[in-house]
């Protein structure tokens, strides 16, 4: 079966511009996680969405933002951008949040975003 | 407050050699307990897992983690390193406090040296 699908997988930003990641999780799996990947913090939470609506969100700023549509497929957005935004965006899909729990996560190859 | 260490941030072995990557977590539920490998530009992949039961669990690649919850520790075993072993290993702790709640390590760096 399919795995985690993350468009695009490189995205180069100037400072102020907002940007959108998508991801499409696997066939069957209706939860998606978002983590935020970078040398100096490592594998930072952003949010979890289940069932549309968002179940968990970590410590960012609002203009991390994300949405989860009934296919199950979700997106990201990140305005104003910083430089600091700079990092490797990771989804993650399971079943569901108790699934994450039990079974862990199918991650996606990720995101690269370079913002200049 | 959850959290999960991961001892060395870098470690550094010959092919051959026992590969020993230390996890340690801090949790006040029972954990559940996870090893993740990352190869440069891809996503995180499972390697293994523990829920219940056994506490010698094995996963892919030769790879083993033993839970010995007395020691709050979930290490990361393989007998014999390969060339192909080198990336980073992230272990995780999932906790269920009403909701589950997944907590990663800052993760190791392994280099296999021929």
């Amino acid at each position: 079966k399919a795995g985690v699908t993350q468009t695009p997988r490189y995205l180069i930003k100037t400072r102020g511009q907002q940007v959108t990641l998508s991801c499409s999780p696997i066939s069957g799996h209706r939860s998606v996680s978002w983590y935020q990947q970078t040398p100096g913090q490592g594998l930072q939470f952003l949010f979890e969405y289940f069932s549309e609506t968002q179940r968990n969100k970590g410590n960012f700023p609002g203009r991390f933002s994300g949405r989860q549509f009934s296919n199950s497929r979700s997106e990201m957005n990140v305005s104003t951008l910083e430089l600091g935004d700079s990092a490797l965006y990771l989804c993650a899909s399971s079943l569901g949040p108790r699934d994450r729990g039990l079974d862990g996560y199918t991650f996606g190859s990720g995101t690269r975003l370079t913002v200049v | 407050a959850q959290s999960v260490t991961q001892l060395g941030s870098h470690v550094s072995v010959s092919e051959g050699a026992l590969v020993l990557l230390r996890c340690n977590y801090s949790s006040s539920v029972p954990p559940y307990l996870f090893w993740y490998v990352q190869y440069p530009n891809q996503g995180l992949q499972l390697l293994l897992k523990y829920t219940t039961g056994a506490t010698l669990v094995k996963g892919i690649n030769g790879f083993e983690a033993e839970f010995k919850k007395s020691e709050t520790s979930f290490h990361l075993t393989k007998p014999s390193a390969h060339m192909s072993d080198a990336a980073e290993y992230f272990c995780a702790v999932s906790l269920n406090t009403g909701g589950f709640k997944t907590i990663f390590g800052a993760g190791t760096r392994l280099f296999v040296k021929a």
